[in-house]
């Protein structure tokens, strides 16, 4: 079975400092992974997602991340946060063909510091 | 392009009740999949619909059901609800059933007294 840890349940940053949110995953076939973002009282928004290919994969709103293999990691990235990246974060990882179901993290909350 | 819609947004109900909650999919889409996330935590998987019929269940008791229609709508039945139901609960469609990005609706705030 499929598992996400996220580091970190809390993780406040200065506004322009560097945004970092970290995702380990397990799997025993390779995974589809999902950063999501959830703003009070609303749904989940898709920031970017890894299928297969390059490692790096752009997302939305300057966030990045990195698939590695070996280390069963998918970090979340932003070089330089702002105010309105305020908002909870959510990893998720997809495995087994024709199955769609997402497994989540718990989350991370991420603080801005003005 | 209208998003996942969902009805209604919030619903307060007293144990032991009986809800149902509505889900419409992006126009297109054909998997629909039902999610409970309880304060604090990632969402929970429910269940999967493609083409009508039940592809994927979760860890959830059989006051739990759903079903898809002809136009790929949902919805979800939870009876005999207890107080631990309180959560929102999160519908996401899809175009097909194979590994397509989820598209999350405002999902619908529960709560049991």
């Amino acid at each position: 079975a499929q598992s996400v840890t996220q580091l970190g349940s809390h993780v406040s940053v200065s506004e322009g400092a560097l945004v970092l949110l970290r995702c380990n995953y397990s799997s025993s076939v390779p995974p589809y992974l999902f950063w999501y973002v959830q703003y009070p009282n609303q749904g989940l928004q898709l920031l970017l997602k890894y299928t297969t290919g390059a490692t790096l994969v752009k997302g939305i709103n300057g966030f990045e991340a990195e698939f590695k293999k070996s280390e069963t990691s998918f970090h979340l990235t932003k070089p330089s946060a702002h105010m309105s990246d305020a908002a909870e974060y959510f990893c998720a990882v997809s495995v087994g063909f024709g199955n769609e179901k997402l497994t989540f993290g718990t989350g991370t909350r991420l603080t801005i510091i003005p | 392009d209208a998003g996942v819609t969902q009805s209604p947004t919030h619903l307060i109900k007293t144990r032991g009740q009986h809800v149902t909650l509505r889900c419409s999919p992006i126009s297109g889409h054909k998997s629909v999949s039902w999610y409970q996330q309880v304060l604090g935590q990632g969402p929970q998987f429910i269940f999967q619909y493609y083409e009508k019929e039940e592809r994927g269940r979760g860890n959830f008791p059989d006051r739990f059901s759903a079903r898809q229609f002809p136009n790929y709508s949902s919805e979800l039945n939870v009876n005999a609800l207890l107080l631990g139901d309180s959560a929102l609960y999160l519908c996401a469609s899809s175009p097909s059933r194979v590994r397509e990005t989820q598209y999350f609706g405002p999902g619908t705030r529960l709560l049991v007294l």
